[in-house]
């Protein structure tokens, strides 16, 4: 298994672009969050999603949108960004039966 | 709802010492606990959980935390820590019965110095 993996691991955008944050997980989760961790603020829950076709907002979705079309999947998209939203971003998936969160290697955004 | 407190943002320790990371909580309901580490340019990894039974749980690398319900506390130790160890910790609170997302602490930076 590979995990949860993301995609790119870095990426610089411009004031005003769009991109999606890329996040596949191959463990059959049902539950898939994305954070974003940023210093002395820990880890700041953005959307979550607890099944393909339902999605939820968490702490801070202003400026994120997020869809869950397969069970694999749940990528992160960035409408326009904006400076504050430089960051790392993190996907996480959990599975029914377990109870901790399987994190994936993060994305490294930088936004001039 | 659940929360989480980390008491100290940064800790400081020398190699081979003890070291505590302390964790409060909040929750109206039961929970389960976590500590994560996170390596400089890594994601978070598990280190131990507690879920139900003994109250000591013991982790990967020789840390150990231990629940405590009257105090609402899960603070992790290690009795000697390593170059190695120096890392972010995170705790973090699930709860029982119909929660789908853990609810994290800010970190707490752990710096040891030889």
């Amino acid at each position: 298994n590979a995990g949860v993996t993301q995609t790119p691991k870095f990426q610089v955008l411009k004031t005003g672009q769009s991109m999606t944050l890329q996040c596949a997980q191959d463990m059959n989760h049902e539950y898939m969050s994305w954070y974003r961790q940023d210093p002395g603020m820990g880890l700041r829950l953005i959307h979550y999603s607890v099944g393909a076709g339902i999605t939820d907002q968490g702490e801070v979705p202003n400026g994120y949108n997020v869809s869950r079309s397969t069970t694999e999947d749940f990528p992160l998209r960035l409408l326009s960004a904006a400076p504050s939203q430089t960051s790392v971003y993190f996907c996480a998936s959990r599975g029914l039966a377990y109870n901790e969160q399987f994190f994936g290697p993060g994305t490294r955004l930088t936004v001039l | 709802a659940q929360s989480v407190t980390q008491l100290d943002s940064q800790v400081p320790v020398f190699e081979e010492a003890p070291v505590e990371l302390r964790c409060n909580y909040s929750s109206s309901v039961s929970v389960y606990l976590f500590w994560y580490v996170q390596y400089p340019n890594q994601g978070l990894q598990l280190l131990l959980k507690y879920l139900s039974g003994s109250t000591l749980v013991k982790g990967i690398n020789g840390f150990e935390a231990e629940f405590n319900k009257s105090q609402t506390s899960f603070h992790l130790r290690k009795p000697s820590v390593h170059i190695s160890d120096t890392a972010e910790y995170f705790c973090a609170v699930l709860g029982r019965g119909g929660s789908y997302i853990p609810t994290f602490g800010r970190g707490t930076s752990l710096i040891v110095h030889p």
